[in-house]
This record gives structure tokens, sequence and C-alpha cells, in this order.
């Protein structure tokens, strides 16, 4: 499976933006970094992915390194709702091998304070 | 769309009892996933399907378990016998594979289930 590594915790303040980084130094050509997060006590929700380019959605933005071995989630103005379980996903979109599935590590929990 | 629904949401069983989780994908996908999560072990898939066929159960932890999938609109996975060691929450998810194209999961709201 190919492997991120994200931080275990960060702490943010409501209404400020905030930067989640994401490490992956072996991704594949073919594979697209996807974030989801888990609210407490929820089952995990989709926010963002992308392959190369930037990406923007009403959730938040995708930024991607060129040489695409980081990538970095910005809530652009932290709620205390945004307060979750962040996961960064490496996945083959267009396969059916085991990098197509969605293979969750351990994420980075955010805090928000008021 | 009432997004992907799971039953029961709460399950309370004593060990060696047999236990039946189930799940309504949303209508049009065709690739559904079961997963468990634990403290211990995080989210770990179990199995998953794509148009209606099992296509790799490689998470299952034991023969103690298994999952179907009679047709596009429900899932079963059960536990029998269940033992204190399989409780966690377990999420049933679905997506859509079309034109080569793995599109993003939606997750139930999970059964939360306890082996005493």
């Amino acid at each position: 499976d190919a492997k991120t590594t994200q931080p275990n915790s960060m702490e943010s303040n409501e209404e400020e933006p905030v930067h989640l980084p994401c490490n992956h130094s072996t991704i594949s050509g073919t594979d697209y970094i996807h974030w989801y997060r888990q609210l407490p006590s929820q089952g995990p929700e989709y926010v963002i992915h992308g392959l190369t380019s930037n990406v923007n959605n009403r959730m938040a933005s995708l930024a991607i390194a060129e040489d695409r071995k980081s990538s970095t989630l910005i809530l652009h103005r932290a709620t205390l709702r945004d307060a979750a379980v962040y996961y960064c996903i490496l996945r083959d979109d267009m396969g059916t091998g085991a990098n197509s599935k969605l293979t969750f590590g351990k994420g980075i929990t955010l805090s928000v304070r008021p | 769309d009432a997004g992907v629904i799971q039953s029961p949401r709460h399950e309370v069983t004593e060990m060696g009892q047999e236990v039946t989780l189930r799940c309504k994908p949303i209508s049009g996908h065709n690739s559904l996933f079961w997963y468990r999560q634990t403290m211990m072990r995080g989210l770990e898939l179990l199995i998953y399907f794509n148009n209606n066929v099992p296509i790799d159960d490689s998470g299952m932890p034991e023969d103690r378990f298994s999952a179907k999938m009679p047709n596009a609109s429900f899932s079963t996975l059960k536990i029998q016998p269940s033992e204190p060691r399989d409780s966690a929450v377990y999420f049933c998810a679905s997506s859509l594979r079309l034109r080569a194209v793995n599109y993003g999961y939606t997750f139930g709201s999970g059964t939360r289930l306890t082996v005493v």
C-alpha cells in the first residue's frame, strides 16, 4: 500500500486558517491524493482529492507540491465543527488492485479552540 | 438521497451469539465496502464488493466473519459466533466505479457492536 505520513495532532483557533500537512514520498504516478475526515461519532466523509494541480471546493483547498511528494489541506476559516480526524490517503483512482482501495492510516487530529 | 443506511446503530450481544449487521448503499453505486474501527487498529477494510460480487475479502479476520450482497441495494456482515474482541464500530461505505474510474466513498453512520 502507498503510505502517507501525517503529524498526530494539530491545534488551531476558530476563524483562522488551518494547514494540515501530509508527506507521501513514495507516491506513484497513478496515485491520487485523497482527504477524508471523521467527525466524532460519525463515519468518515470525503473532503477533497487531486492528482497534480491544486484543487478548491466549498469545504477546503488542496495544495500539491510540484514533485507530488507532499500536499497540504487548507481550511480557510476553521470552525468548531471542523474538529475531527483528517486522513490523507493515496489511491489509484483508475486501478483495480490493492492501491485502488481506500486504506486509512491514523490521520491527524485537529482541535479548534473557540 | 438518504445516504448509506446501516442498521442497527447499536448492538449488544452475548459471546457466542450470531450478529448480523445490515447496509443499504446509495442507489446507483456499484461498489460496497465493510470497514471495522477500533482504537487499537483504526479503520480496517474487511471486504469489498463490485457489482454485488466479492472482490477482496483479505481483511476478513476469521471464518467467523462472512459477508453477502444478494442484490445491489442490500448487504449483510455476519459474525457467528461473536467474541468480545469483535467489539468495534462497523462501517459500510458505497461508491461508484464507472468507465474505469473509482469515485469517492460515502460512509454510513456505523454500527457500534459490543460483545459481552
